[in-house]
């Protein structure tokens, strides 16, 4: 058990579906994290949230709409995706954003396929 | 940018040492992490070096830092089938973000 949780776990949407992703973490942290994992490429960051603010938005598309209504809790909203959005996306917190050595702990992932 | 490089496989023999390296651009990086990614599972959290240390030991797991030649290595010994997996080299960037390599996958055979 990771403390971080994520659903669904797996999820196959048409391009013109509008899907969610959802990140729990139950570890009392205060940033959380959305990263996309691709196959053969390095891990990408693509939003970070701090005490419930966006402090990074790594040129991730429009299609791609986080929400984090509070600290434990981060969505992922995806809208009129392309095949080449398939991925892992990993939801991840830490206490804060990460500096002085902040450990990111992170959820299981979440398997997408768009069709 | 801030490069992290890894080769990307890597096969043991059961009871063989694993040796996993990592090579990394930013020498401000504070902080460096192992992480594991089992078969369909997220990543979870190995070890991590702070970058005054030289060493980190852990059970199976060894760390070695090389400063200088900006150089990380994690070493498994006794490597059991159940270590199988990707293993995800990372560091600390401008204190604010983790930048990850393409993740090494070490395959155990009997």
């Amino acid at each position: 058990e990771t403390g971080v949780t994520q659903t669904p776990r797996h999820l196959v949407m048409g391009m013109t579906n509008k899907k969610s992703l959802k990140c729990e973490q139950h570890l009392g942290h205060n940033a959380m994290y959305w990263y996309k994992q691709s196959a053969k490429k390095p891990l990408e960051l693509m939003f970070v949230y701090n005490f419930k603010e966006q402090t990074e938005n790594n040129s991730v598309p429009s299609r791609f709409s986080p929400e984090c209504p509070n600290s434990s809790h981060l969505f992922l909203h995806l809208h009129t995706l392309q095949p080449e959005d398939s991925a892992l996306y990993l939801c991840a917190s830490s206490q804060d954003v990460t500096n002085s050595g902040n450990t990111i702990y992170f959820g299981e992932g979440s398997w997408l396929t768009v069709v | 940018g801030e490069d992290v490089e890894q080769s990307l496989f890597l096969s043991v023999r059961e009871g063989d040492s694993s040796v996993i390296n990592c090579t990394y651009t930013d020498s401000s990086s504070t902080y460096l992490y192992w992480y594991k990614q089992e078969p369909g599972a997220g990543l979870q959290l190995l070890t991590y070096i702070f970058s005054n240390m030289d060493m980190k030991q852990d059970q199976r797991l060894t760390v070695l830092l090389n400063k200088k030649d900006k150089h990380l290595s994690l070493r498994i010994a006794d490597t059991q089938t159940g270590d199988s997996a990707i293993y995800f080299c990372a560091g600390l960037h401008n204190t604010d973000k983790l930048i990850f390599g393409t993740g090494t996958r070490l395959q155990v055979f009997p």
